[in-house]
């Protein structure tokens, strides 16, 4: 049971080039979220899904897209990459359908920096 | 809307020592409520959680109490170890929205 994947694991941009985070869940979870967390902070939302078609700004959108095409997919795109972008990215996924009491589950992260 | 706030970290304890992490929530409704673990280099694990009023969720030695009349969820160990080391986070869960996710607190303990 692979849960929530996550590559890369690490990447290093130069200033302005553009990439794709993927992130893919093989437990039919309706709902994926988009982190960042910077060293020594907490986790701040970027976007959020509740199914297939549906995404949702966050608290720190901007420099971001993502899309929602199939229920185990969700990437995020970084269009043009800055280093304040420079941080580890997390995708979660959660079961909430009526059952509010299952958990999140974690990748295992991808960092990324950008020089 | 829903919040959930924690106690500013880092906490640094000794082993052995009595951990107490303090979490607080607001929220419309009743959620569920969680911990989750962040070891270094790692992504968050669950911890524990509770589901309602006075359960007590408990793994790993550690335990957290659902205390509705405080809207509090305090996490607490009575002897910690050195592997105990990690990011402590408080969250919560309604039915129909999203996590929300503490500021998270940062353990060390030194042997």
């Amino acid at each position: 049971n692979a849960g929530v994947t996550q590559t890369p694991k690490f990447r290093i941009l130069k200033i302005g080039q553009s990439m794709t985070l993927q992130c893919a869940q093989d437990m039919n979870h309706n709902y994926m979220y988009w982190y960042r967390q910077d060293p020594g902070m907490g986790l701040k939302l970027i976007y959020y899904s509740v199914g297939a078609g549906i995404t949702d700004k966050g608290e720190v959108p901007n420099g971001y897209n993502v899309s929602r095409s199939t229920t185990e997919d969700f990437p995020l795109r970084l269009e043009l990459a800055a280093p304040s972008q420079t941080s580890v990215y997390f995708c979660a996924s959660s079961d909430q359908r009526g059952q509010k009491n299952t958990e999140a589950f974690f990748g295992q992260g991808t960092r990324l920096t950008v020089v | 809307g829903d919040s959930v706030t924690q106690m500013e970290g880092p906490v640094t304890l000794s082993e052995e020592a009595f951990l107490t992490i303090n979490c607080t929530y607001t929220a419309t409704g009743y959620p569920s409520l969680f911990w989750y673990v962040q070891y270094p280099g790692e992504g968050l694990q669950l911890l524990l959680k509770a589901t309602k009023a006075d359960d007590k969720g408990s793994n790993k030695g550690f335990e957290a109490t659902y205390r509705k009349e405080t809207t509090s969820f305090h996490l607490e160990k009575g002897s910690v170890q050195v592997s105990d080391s990690a990011v402590y986070f408080c969250a919560l869960k309604t039915s129909y929205d999203k996590v929300i996710f503490g500021p998270g607190t940062s353990l060390s303990v030194i042997p």
